[in-house]
């Protein structure tokens, strides 16, 4: 079974400075691998999305993200933050395998981002 | 388009008393599914169905019954409240073209049992 951390729980960032979330994956192939974000009181809202191919996949609002295969990971960055990118974002994880759809996604717990003045 | 509509948006029950959480949605999804969002726990499956009449456990279905008679809904019921379920669900639906469609997730709906 996948599992996904994103290893930093709380990331606080001027607005204008540059942003990186961390998440690492464990599967034993290549995965779907996604990133979510949550403003508050609302749901999920696709980021971006990595399948197969180029390795860094660019998203809605200015994100991308980068897939290393060498460390299990699926970083997602942004140039330059504004005070709307604060929010909570998820990375997930689903299984490339015949047959299995979302019901084997696995979300990470999730990296609540504060944006200061 | 209304995409995936949850309701109520809060709710409190007490200990044993059952309710069902409503989820509609108008984008001819056959995948829907529920979440509960709890903190330092990211999001974790309930239940989920691939189309109307079809639907099977996820990661956490005890005290939880859902039912897909139709295409647009799925609806999750509490058979008897625990103060464990209190928590924020989410209902959220996609396609079934390719394997691990982005899901839509409708708005959530917070409960509380006391």
């Amino acid at each position: 079974a996948q599992s996904v951390t994103q290893p930093d729980i709380h990331i606080t960032v001027s607005e204008g400075a540059s942003l990186e979330l961390r998440c690492n994956y464990s599967y034993g192939a290549t995965p779907y691998l996604f990133w979510y974000v949550q403003s508050p009181g609302q749901g999920l809202q696709l980021l971006l999305k990595y399948f197969s191919g180029d390795t860094l996949v660019q998203g809605i609002k200015g994100f991308e993200a980068e897939f290393k295969r060498s460390q299990s990971s699926f970083n997602l960055r942004k140039p330059s933050v504004h005070w709307s990118d604060a929010a909570e974002y998820f990375c997930a994880v689903g299984a490339n395998e015949a047959n299995f759809g979302n019901e084997k996604l696995t979300f990470g717990t999730g990296t609540r981002l504060t944006i200061i003045p | 388009n209304a995409g995936v509509t949850q309701t109520p948006k809060f709710q409190v029950l007490k200990t044993g008393q059952s309710m069902t959480l409503q989820c509609a949605q108008d984008m001819n999804h056959e995948y829907m599914s529920w979440y509960r969002q709890d903190p330092g726990m990211g999001l974790r499956l309930i239940h989920y169905s691939v189309g109307a009449g079809i639907t099977d456990q996820g990661e956490v279905p005890n005290g939880y019954n859902v039912s897909r008679s139709t295409t647009e809904d799925f609806p999750l019921r509490l058979l008897s409240a625990a103060p464990s379920q209190t928590s924020v669900y989410f209902c959220a639906s996609s396609y079934l073209l390719s394997r691990a469609s982005p899901l839509h997730f409708g708005n959530g709906t917070r409960l509380t049992v006391t």
